[in-house]
């Protein structure tokens, strides 16, 4: 089975621009995770759903942002507008009974 | 709620030298616990996990961890390190009480001199 596929790899784009990356996680999986990686505050955890159900969003940073799940298959990270500051790697996780968790190979963002 | 303390942002051993990565945990119930890494450009995956069974854990490439509740540890090492093995490790912990994501540590980058 193909693990966890994110799309697009990297992104560059202009301060003011939406930004969509997308996740298809692991089938089965029933948890689906969003983490964002920085160097000054590495990895945190923005958002997860269970059975495509958002459980909590508080590490979603501002109203700029927004995910969801339309089916057990797909998830959408959305920025808009995207900042600067927003530039960091986005990484999808997903698993089965909030278990093991399985990583994407990150979205890298560069907002210029 | 959970956390974990990983102590030392970046360790550097000699090739063949033993690899130590410390982490502490913090938790009000038996805790699992999980060491993942990272190398350059790439995602997480997993190098080892407790839960609750035998406490020393054997993981891939050569890596182990010992829970230790007493001292609330979860050390990650390996007998002799391999220029492979510089990477990103993160230390993780959960309760499994269903809707409990894991919480990660701040990560510790290790460096391997030839």
């Amino acid at each position: 089975d193909a693990g966890v596929i994110q799309s697009p790899r990297h992104e560059v784009t202009e301060m003011g621009q939406e930004v969509t990356l997308r996740c298809k996680p692991i089938s089965g999986h029933d948890y689906l995770f969003w983490y964002r990686q920085t160097m000054m505050r590495g990895l945190e955890l923005l958002i997860y759903f269970n059975n495509n159900v958002p459980i909590d969003d508080s590490g979603m940073p501002e109203d700029r942002f927004s995910a969801k799940m339309p089916n057990a298959s797909f998830s959408t990270l959305k920025i808009q507008p995207s900042e600067p500051r927003d530039s960091a790697v986005y990484f999808c996780a997903s698993s089965f009974y909030n278990g093991e968790l399985f990583f994407g190979e990150g979205s890298r963002l560069t907002v210029l | 709620a959970q956390s974990v303390t990983q102590l030392g942002s970046h360790v550097s051993v000699s090739e063949g030298a033993l690899v130590l990565l410390r982490c502490n945990y913090s938790s009000s119930v038996p805790p699992y616990l999980f060491w993942y890494v990272q190398y350059p450009n790439q995602g997480l995956q997993l190098l080892l996990k407790y839960t609750s069974a035998a406490t020393l854990v054997k993981g891939i490439n050569g890596f182990e961890a010992e829970f230790k509740k007493s001292e609330t540890s979860f050390h990650l090492t390996k007998p002799s390190a391999h220029m492979s093995d510089a990477a990103e490790y993160f230390c993780a912990v959960t309760i499994y009480s269903g809707n409990t994501p894991l919480v990660f540590g701040k990560g510790t980058r290790l460096s391997v001199i030839a």
